[in-house]
């Protein structure tokens, strides 16, 4: 059965640095998906990506965060100056449709830690 | 503004006894309802949704959830749990678009007693 893959699966940086969160879709999807859970806390709503732009993005998604499709299988997250408190994990997520309704398919997900 | 209350960070029940997980929401348009499931060092996985129709919605792995719009409550039910069923338990709302994305509820533990 297809799955969302992401890579790596667990990361740890220095507060500062720039990670790059790294997801390959389902194959045949067209709409893609970042969400974050941070420890303890619930699964937020990060952005959606659709035809290589931002479809929607939610309050947290700040200048912070960047997303890419830079090729024809990847989606990735970059995060720049990483703060402590971006320590969590990053799902990524697709769907093959964009529509309320429509069920997306998640990623084991990035654990990633900023110390 | 959509929400999502799931009562109990953990809920514990005996082999072969009923798993209830309950599930409030808060939308503004008639919600479409999700339940996820995530295994340890796994992604989140559709245990079933409802949409529209039929307000008893059933899963996989034996779940299932109703949809009681006067209780604005979507909780899931499992009549005998297994061992195999120990895993965090989202559940989730989506109320936008789809590009808006699901917002989810603080999750569940459930655990398994043998």
């Amino acid at each position: 059965e297809p799955e969302v893959t992401q890579t790596p699966s667990h990361q740890v940086t220095q507060m500062g640095q720039e990670v790059i969160l790294r997801c390959v879709p389902i194959s045949n999807h067209l709409y893609f998906y970042w969400y974050r859970q941070i420890l303890g806390q619930k699964v937020e709503f990060l952005v959606s990506f659709y035809n290589n732009e931002i479809s929607e993005k939610s309050e947290i998604f700040d200048d912070q965060f960047s997303v890419e499709r830079p090729d024809g299988s990847n989606f990735t997250l970059k995060i720049r100056s990483t703060k402590l408190e971006d320590s969590a994990m990053y799902f990524c997520a697709s769907s093959g449709r964009l529509a309320r309704q429509e069920t997306q398919y998640f990623g084991p997900g990035t654990r990633l830690l900023v110390l | 503004a959509q929400s999502v209350t799931q009562l109990g960070s953990h809920v514990s029940v005996s082999e072969g006894a009923l798993v209830l997980l309950r599930c409030n929401y808060s939308s503004s348009v008639p919600p479409y309802l999700f339940w996820y499931v995530q295994y340890p060092n796994q992604g989140l996985q559709l245990l079933l949704k409802y949409t529209t129709g039929a307000t008893l919605v059933k899963g996989i792995n034996g779940f299932e959830a109703e949809f009681k719009k006067s209780e604005t409550s979507f909780h899931l039910t499992k009549p005998s749990a297994h061992m195999s069923d120990a895993a965090e338990y989202f559940c989730a709302v989506s109320e936008g678009g789809g590009a808006d994305g699901l917002t989810f509820g603080k999750g569940t533990h459930l655990i398994i007693q043998p």
